[in-house]
């Protein structure tokens, strides 16, 4: 099983708003990852957890905030945002040194 | 030195035609990875390279890690229209403590038409 979920697959939300994104994995994988991508665009690293601790954050915007509860889920908090965080948010998972396996991702839209 | 250069931008080809397609950086990696992504959906891994000079198939994906360390190539044998899509290349970097967490450095992507 090779399978990345993440809920929802679409949210729309207002600049005021709070929401949250959940990604999960049971493939054992000690590391997960939250990137952000614009259309036809490679995805962007926001945040690596490896074995449940924040081990990078790429200068992430504090109205981003991730959370690593258990070693099977990882999520994105999100508060503030602006339009221009629109995007599709993807999560993935791998062992520290194998290879990435994404989630189907969220399209976020913000107004 | 962080950059990969993938090439072609983009391609428009005909059903049962073959595609080839690569990456190239300045900097020596030791891993290559190949992904596939639809619309609107995320990337789907097709082909994970470790060593130099690997050569690995997926069904008609063929994928090499190039010798020097620095290069990749994906091909696609009898193009099918399921085919279209991005394809990105991606490489992980051994940092100077030996592990990388598997930051990944992503190409610009290669967009593939299949005409049927």
């Amino acid at each position: 099983d090779t399978e990345v979920t993440q809920t929802p697959k679409h949210l729309v939300m207002g600049m005021t708003n709070k929401k949250s994104l959940k990604c999960e994995q049971h493939m054992g994988h000690r590391a997960m990852y939250w990137y952000k991508q614009k259309a036809k665009k490679p995805p962007e690293l926001m945040f690596v957890y490896s074995y449940e601790k924040l081990s990078i954050n790429e200068s992430v915007p504090s109205r981003f905030s991730p959370e690593c509860p258990n070693s099977s889920l990882l999520n994105l908090h999100l508060h503030a945002l602006q339009p221009e965080d629109s995007a599709l948010y993807l999560c993935a998972s791998s062992q520290p040194q194998g290879a990435q396996y994404f989630g189907p991702g969220t399209r976020l839209l913000v107004l | 030195g962080q950059q990969l250069n993938q090439s072609p931008q983009s391609m428009f080809i005909q059903e049962g035609e073959d595609v080839s397609m690569n990456c190239t950086s300045s900097s020596i990696f030791n891993t290559w990875l190949w992904y596939k992504q639809d619309p609107g959906e995320g990337p789907v891994l097709l082909i994970a390279l470790y060593k130099a000079g690997e050569l690995t198939s997926n069904g008609r994906l063929t994928a090499q890690f190039g010798i020097t360390r620095k290069d990749s190539f994906l091909n696609i044998s009898a193009s099918i229209p399921s085919d279209v899509g991005i394809y990105f290349c991606a490489r992980r970097k051994v940092n100077a403590g030996g592990t990388s967490y598997g930051k990944l450095t992503f190409g610009q992507g290669t967009i593939l038409t299949v005409h049927p």
